[in-house]
């Protein structure tokens, strides 16, 4: 079966950091993608990773650990338009995405 | 550059009505994608769809749902005799090929569908 793991909901202040974390159990792996969605908007794309390690893209940061089926999700400088909920996403076939519940992350003033 | 287009963006029907949802893909887009969102809830794999042939439909409950991607126009996501539990959000995504060559699905602005 394929299973991906999330916190239902995170809150930070901003101009903080925030770390949104990710476990996976699935029968094939073709990388990870985290994805924004904004509340009754389309998810956008914000990263992928296929390597062990961590893929900087501006205040963004995404780890992957293979072997720990783990991600994580890392948002510096918290913006109030931050806040969104935060999806953790596998395609195990490379085709279709197994999607995680989302984290609602909640920036505060 | 147009992005993925659904529509419509909300659509309201009474319960036993059939629900038909529209999505154009990205240009140069062949792969389509339908997820679905209830409140509160993760997106769910429905179909997978390339043009005129459908190569998954393992999340597609088994009755009432059909998807098509025709050779000419856009795909479209069909629900005969919808049911309450039916009102949810229907997310289109497409991408360029398989998400092995990393390349992202791009999603639509979604179909609210609410049945009374």
């Amino acid at each position: 079966g394929q299973n991906i793991d999330q916190p239902t909901e995170m809150t930070a202040t901003e101009g903080a950091i925030v770390q949104i974390n990710c476990t996976y159990q699935t029968s094939g792996f073709n990388g990870l993608f985290w994805y924004q969605q904004h509340a009754g908007e389309a998810p956008t794309f914000l990263s992928y990773n296929v390597l062990d390690g961590l893929e900087e893209k501006g205040r963004f940061s995404s780890f992957l650990s293979r072997s720990k089926g783990y991600s994580y999700l890392l948002l510096k400088e918290l913006q109030m338009k931050d806040s969104a909920s935060y999806l953790c996403a596998v395609p195990p076939g490379g085709q279709n995405f197994v999607f995680g519940p989302g984290t609602r992350l909640s920036v505060l003033p | 550059n147009a992005g993925v287009m659904q529509n419509p963006r909300h659509l309201v029907r009474r319960r036993g009505q059939e629900a038909r949802l529209r999505c154009s893909p990205m240009k140069g887009h062949s792969h389509v994608y339908w997820y679905r969102q209830l409140p509160e809830e993760g997106l769910k794999f429905m179909v997978y769809l390339q043009k005129e042939n459908i190569i998954d439909e393992s999340g597609m409950p088994k009755e009432r749902f059909s998807a098509e991607f025709p050779k000419e126009g856009p795909s479209i996501l069909r629900i005969q005799q919808v049911v309450r539990g039916d009102s949810a959000a229907y997310f289109c995504a497409s991408s360029p090929g398989t998400l092995k060559s990393n390349q992202p699905q791009h999603f639509g602005d979604g179909t609210r569908l609410s049945i009374l």
